[in-house]
């Protein structure tokens, strides 16, 4: 499998649970993002990775606790969310500031 | 805010030449002009770069001023399935990751 890829596609989950969504490249790119897309909104960058390290964080609220344990593999920690987080979250990769892959995103719909 | 401007919207009859311009009247010398495009909910494709010369590509080609201050895309031979966003955006080649994306340009390709 070539590309970045995002699980889930779709999720729903109340303002009270926990869940994860994940993102896998396998282009062998040491940057890896995490952008929010509301609705009519242009994209929001919300947590970049450069070799495992965070080097931005655009004021995310901390119910949004991103992790990136290896070079090809990252992760967006959900928690105690509000409708208003509902949004498309993609992630993408590049080679340094390179261009951006992105993946196919998780529709996100908080109840 | 977003360091190019687009205009909102755009038709092209299917099978002529597509052109979307971008304004980046602010653009500095180590930025390089990127064009994604997004079809709708799905993550954000890759089309083309460039510095200062002019880029053509399997997909487009990008005409860049020679003051560096617009540009235009052109898709050669417009399909339906062009029918998208289109994004300019700006972006150092050296510095943070950050990238503003703006609204974009919606193309409709008409049969």
């Amino acid at each position: 499998e070539t590309g970045v890829t995002q699980t889930p596609r779709h999720l729903v989950m109340g303002m009270t649970n926990k869940k994860s969504l994940k993102c896998e490249q396998h282009l062998g790119h040491n940057a890896m993002y995490w952008y929010k897309q509301s609705a009519k909104k242009p994209l929001e960058l919300m947590f970049v990775y450069n070799f495992k390290e965070q080097t931005e964080n655009n004021s995310v609220p901390s119910r949004f606790s991103p992790e990136c344990p290896n070079s090809s593999h990252l992760f967006l920690h959900l928690h105690t969310l509000q409708p208003e987080d509902s949004a498309l979250y993609l992630c993408a990769s590049s080679q340094e500031r390179e261009k951006l892959f992105f993946g196919s995103g998780t529709q996100l719909s908080v109840l | 805010d977003a360091k190019t401007t687009q205009p909102t919207s755009m038709d092209c009859a299917e099978g002529r030449a597509a052109n979307l311009p971008c304004n980046h009247s602010t653009i500095s010398g180590n930025e390089y002009v990127y064009w994604y495009r997004q079809i709708h909910s799905q993550g954000p494709q890759y089309i083309i770069h460039g510095l200062k010369n002019n880029e053509t590509n399997e997909m487009a080609s990008l005409i860049i001023t020679e003051d560096r201050k617009s540009s235009t895309l052109i898709l050669p031979h417009a399909t339906l399935r062009d029918t998208a966003v289109y994004y300019c955006i700006v972006r150092p080649y050296v510095g943070n990751y950050q990238l503003i994306w703006g609204a974009g340009t919606k193309l409709i390709i008409k049969p």
